[in-house]
């Protein structure tokens, strides 16, 4: 079993809908939680970055980390074509050894 | 500023062949790394160096050198090229690896097909 688990998709969704990405990961001392984005054939850039439980809000993105269940959540509102990209979660620990582990990574495509 | 380069952006090689993918950085950052990135498995981490002069193997180093020239340089090698080692290839940067906020920044990749 991956330390982080990631839906590849492809996730499909119309203009304007409440996009909702999701990874579950098995390793109860992550504490450091990354949402990145990838636009095809272009390199990974943060999107943004959590520290252990809560909310966090950056205009239409919210990342959302649930310890207890092990989850956390990317919500896009207002989707845009411009949106339309693969979402990889990152995580790790405060002795980590400098190594992120990711997810699998969701491609997600919004539709005109 | 440039950010992350690399080079070369695509390369074709044979079974056998070998080869260096380089990689440098504008943004004065001691960290540094190379992953590998395949269909359904996300990134995973090759080599990484947490600052020059030294350098560490991550989750995959089977197959593959790295070399820490200088505070900006970081390239890797595949002395013998398989079909295994088909795949894109992205270095990255950070400020220092050790920090809470370590936020990567990536180059564009090296799309290598091994025939």
């Amino acid at each position: 079993q991956k330390e982080v688990e990631q839906d590849p998709g492809p996730l499909s969704v119309p203009e304007g809908a409440i996009v909702s990405l999701n990874c579950t990961y098995s390793n109860s001392a992550f504490q450091y939680f990354m949402w990145y984005r990838q636009y095809s054939r272009k390199g990974p850039e943060l999107l943004m970055y959590t520290y252990s439980s809560g909310n966090k809000e950056d205009g239409r993105f919210t990342a959302q980390v649930d310890k207890s269940s092990k989850y956390i959540s990317l919500f896009i509102r207002d989707s845009q074509p411009s949106d339309s990209a693969t979402y990889l979660c990152a995580m790790t620990t405060m002795d980590s050894n400098y190594q992120l582990i990711w997810g699998a990574g969701t491609k997600l495509i919004i539709k005109p | 500023n440039a950010g992350v380069t690399q080079t070369p952006k695509f390369q074709v090689l044979k079974t056998g062949q070998s080869m260096t993918l380089q990689c440098a950085q504008d943004m004065n950052h001691n960290s540094m790394y190379w992953y590998r990135q395949d269909p359904g498995m996300g990134l995973r981490l090759i080599y990484y160096s947490a600052s020059e002069g030294t350098t560490d193997k991550g989750e995959v180093p089977n197959g593959y050198n790295v070399s820490r020239l200088n505070k900006r340089e970081f390239s890797l090698r595949l002395e013998s090229a398989a079909p295994s080692q088909t795949s894109v290839y992205f270095c990255a940067s950070s400020v220092a690896g050790h920090l809470i906020y370590n936020e990567q920044f990536f180059g564009p990749g090296t799309r290598l097909t091994v025939l």
